[in-house]
Parts: C-alpha cells; sequence; structure tokens
C-alpha cells in the first residue's frame, strides 16, 4: 500500500517568492512514479511534474522542480518566481510502476495563496 | 474539443432521480478512470477501464453504475444516491501503459449535489 503525506494545508506567500510545498509517501515498492498536480478554484486538475523512483535528476518543467531525496521518501514541489495565478490546491501523488496497475494515490493537499 | 471534457459541469438531483455523467478524452489514450473528490478528503478511486475492460472497482456501491462503450467515453450512471454522495466527479485517462510515466490527464469535474 501507498500513503502520501502533505502536511501543509495552506501556504501564502508573496508573490515572485519562491515556494516549496511538502511531500513525503511511503511504499514498498521498489519502483514508482511521484507526481503533482494543481486544482485551482474550477475543479481540474492539471498535471505539473512527475519523478520516476529511478531518475538520477530532479525533474524540472518550467517554473516547477522536484526536489527528490528518495532515502528521505520526500518529493517536495519548488515553484519560482510565484505569480498570481499559482494560487491553487497542489496535490502530490504516487503509483507503483508494476504492469497493469494504475491506480494513484493522492496526498490531501496543500492550498497556495499568492499575495501581491 | 481537446483534453479530457466532462458533461454536466453541475448537477443537482434527488435522492430517487436516476442521472448519468459523461467523460469524453480526445488524447487517444485507452485507460479512463472515475475519481470522487469530498472536502477535505484525498481524492478516492472509484473505476478504472483500460481497453474498455473494467481493470478495478474499488469497493463502490451499487448506486453507482460504470459503462465504458469504448475507448474514447465513459459514463457514470446514477440512482438512489444519498447525500454523502455529493462530491466533485472526476473523469481521467491515461494511456494505459505499464510504467510509470503512464500520466493520467483530468477533466474539470462534475460538482454533484444530492437533495
Amino acid at each position: 500500500a501507498q500513503k502520501i503525506t502533505q502536511t501543509q494545508p495552506g501556504m501564502f506567500v508573496q508573490e515572485k517568492e519562491a515556494v516549496t510545498l511538502d511531500c513525503t509517501y511511503d511504499t514498498s515498492d521498489q519502483s514508482y512514479g511521484l507526481f503533482w498536480y494543481k486544482q485551482p478554484s474550477s475543479g481540474e486538475m492539471i498535471f505539473l511534474i512527475y519523478q520516476g523512483s529511478y531518475d538520477e535528476q530532479n525533474a524540472t518543467e518550467g517554473r516547477y522542480s522536484l526536489n527528490f531525496q528518495k532515502a528521505r521518501k520526500s518529493a517536495n514541489l519548488v515553484i519560482s518566481a510565484s505569480q498570481l495565478g499559482d494560487s491553487a490546491m497542489y496535490f502530490c501523488a504516487m503509483r507503483p510502476t508494476n504492469f497493469g496497475n494504475e491506480k494513484l494515490t493522492f496526498g490531501t493537499g496543500t492550498r497556495l495563496t499568492i499575495i501581491p | 474539443e481537446t483534453g479530457v471534457t466532462q458533461t454536466p459541469r453541475h448537477l443537482v438531483m434527488g435522492m430517487t432521480n436516476k442521472k448519468s455523467l459523461k467523460c469524453e478524452q480526445h488524447l487517444g489514450h485507452n485507460a479512463m478512470y472515475w475519481y470522487k473528490q469530498s472536502a477535505k478528503k484525498p481524492l478516492e478511486l472509484m473505476f478504472v477501464y483500460n481497453f474498455k475492460e473494467q481493470t478495478e472497482n474499488n469497493s463502490v456501491p451499487s448506486r453507482f453504475s460504470p459503462e465504458c462503450p469504448n475507448s474514447s467515453h465513459l459514463f457514470l450512471h446514477l440512482h438512489t444516491l444519498q447525500p454523502e454522495d455529493s462530491a466533485l466527479y472526476l473523469c481521467a485517462s491515461s494511456q494505459g501503459l505499464a510504467g510509470g510515466t503512464d500520466t493520467q490527464y483530468f477533466g474539470p469535474g462534475t460538482r454533484l449535489t444530492v437533495l
């Protein structure tokens, strides 16, 4: 079984500052993938970034980067130069990468508010 | 239309009504999913279809009945629901391939209220 823990229910950050959203996970699988999604108030879950458990380098996608520390089982999302449009719920998720297993396990999310 | 679409976006129904939620994906994917998002709870996976075959039913009550006529369409038929079924219902799709990068892409969701 997998478990995702997001310990920050809410965060307030000044516009243009960098922000780190915490995510720790627990799994007995050797091979797994970690995902971050953004959910604006409109409801749609928007895929942001992916990190494989065997990837040696931290994933980056534009202003998003994933600080992956495998030994600590953490996969924190870093957003650089925050913008007002970054205000949303952010969810960390994971899934094993075994054949035929598609189940994503989500955390409870962090509500990020960017202050002008 | 692009990505994953869901209709209706909002639905209010009584406990004795029968209604259906529709999901359509325009990404050429083979796997489709229904999730339930209740307030202050993590997303709960309900059903998974891979190549039109149901591969997972996450102990969902029978008042929720999924249907997947083809790889592009997924329905969730609702009947005799309870007020606690009020939630945001999200549909997602993915390529359905084994391996970690089988990213799921979500639709905008249907906000369901059961009176």
